[in-house]
Formats: C-alpha cells, structure tokens, sequence
C-alpha cells in the first residue's frame, strides 16, 4: 500500500525552512528518502530503520516514528539546490519491496 | 563503479511491437528493482529479484510484461504486444545489503 506525502507542493525562498511528511496505514521496518530532480533518475538521500531515530544528510534531516508510522523529512536553511520532487519510500519487512509515496515538489527561490 | 546501466535511453515504437529494456545493475548488488514512473500513478514497483531469483511481481501490470534476470549482471523487461498506455519512463535499480537503492538513468519508452 502506498504511502501519503503531504504537501503535495511547496515553494520556499532561499534560506527558509519546510517539513514534509510521509505516513503508511500499516507498520513500517524503514523509510527511505529520494530526491529527483527534473529529467533525472532519484537519488538517495537516508534509510530510517525503526527505532525512532534521526538522521541528517548536509542540512536535509529525517525523523521516525515507528508507533505512528510516520516520517518527517526537515529542509533546513534551504538552498537552491534543494529543489527537487522528494519520495518516500516504505518497508514493511527487512529485504521486502520499497514502495513509494506520491512525491513532493520542492521549489526554491532565490 | 560505473552505476546502473540501462539501455535503450530512450525508445518510440508502435502500438502492437515487442519492446525490451536491459539493466546491468551495480556489482556486487543482490537485488534489483523494475519501477515506472508517469504522472498519473507516479513511481510504481513492477516486479524485483533477490539473488537473481524473482519475489514479488504484483507490480507487473498484466500478462504482456515480463522480466528476466538470467545472472547476476543483467536484467530485462519486455513488454509485448505494447500499447499507448504503457508510455513512461521505466527505472531499473540495484541495491546491496545495506537497503539504499541506487537508480539507473531510465528509459523513457514512448508507444505511438
């Protein structure tokens, strides 16, 4: 089953913060968090295994909350980089299929 | 490390033709991932191998697709008789034990 990803889209200025969330209806082993940008394939960004923990990734973090079988992925001090559409993925089990939300655009302005 | 390799990069056909993608995954990777992306449905799962050996092929949309993994170094997916509707771009991907998925470059089929 799919997970949901909210917002579906987000413009942010140079230098501002955003948060995107990533949430399963069935327990999760881990979440996985891509980055694509236009016309390119996804590219890794972390694996959050349960547990609760945080990871980051330059000035990208993520959060885990196993019970709530959510996940929340910060943009700190963006950069223009950063743009990009932004896919979660989730395991259910260890070595079972990585299934993908519906994506986050993720535009930043000068 | 030379990354997923896919070919062809890019492909237009006519409904009705048999299509087959190929992906030489990373070495030393044990599993490997077909996805498709369009609009509409977004990144989808197809079917994935571990050790070569097929495990979940839900994904696979119907009897005209369907993928081989005959060694360790090379996949495809074909898709025969193709239609319109099959049009997106299809990703292959291989990943080792420590789950992070890397994605070739894809191939992005158009069907007339």
């Amino acid at each position: 089953q799919q997970p949901v990803q909210s917002p579906q889209a987000v413009i942010l200025r140079e230098g501002e913060d955003a948060v995107i969330n990533c949430s399963s209806s069935k327990a999760l082993y881990s979440v996985h968090w891509y980055r694509q940008k236009h016309g390119e394939a996804p590219v890794f960004l972390m694996i959050l295994l349960k547990g609760g923990e945080q990871k980051g990734h330059e000035k990208i973090s993520a959060s885990f909350n196993e019970k709530k079988q959510q996940s929340s992925l910060y943009l700190t001090a963006s950069q223009l980089s950063y743009s990009g559409t932004y896919f979660c993925g989730t395991e259910r089990a260890a070595g079972n299929k990585l299934t993908f939300g519906g994506g986050t655009r993720v535009l930043v302005k000068p | 490390d030379a990354g997923v390799i896919q070919s062809p990069r890019h492909e237009v056909t006519e409904m009705g033709q048999e299509v087959t993608l190929r992906c030489k995954p990373i070495s030393g990777h044990n599993s490997l991932f077909w996805y498709r992306q369009t609009m509409m449905r977004g990144l989808e799962l197809l079917i994935y191998f571990n050790n070569n050996v097929p495990i979940d092929d839900s994904g696979m949309p119907e009897d005209r697709f369907s993928a081989k993994m005959p060694n360790a170094s090379f996949s495809t997916l074909k898709i025969q008789p193709s239609e319109p509707r099959d049009s997106a771009v299809y990703f292959c991907a291989s990943s080792s034990h420590t789950g992070e998925l890397f994605f070739g470059e894809g191939s992005r089929l158009t069907v007339l």
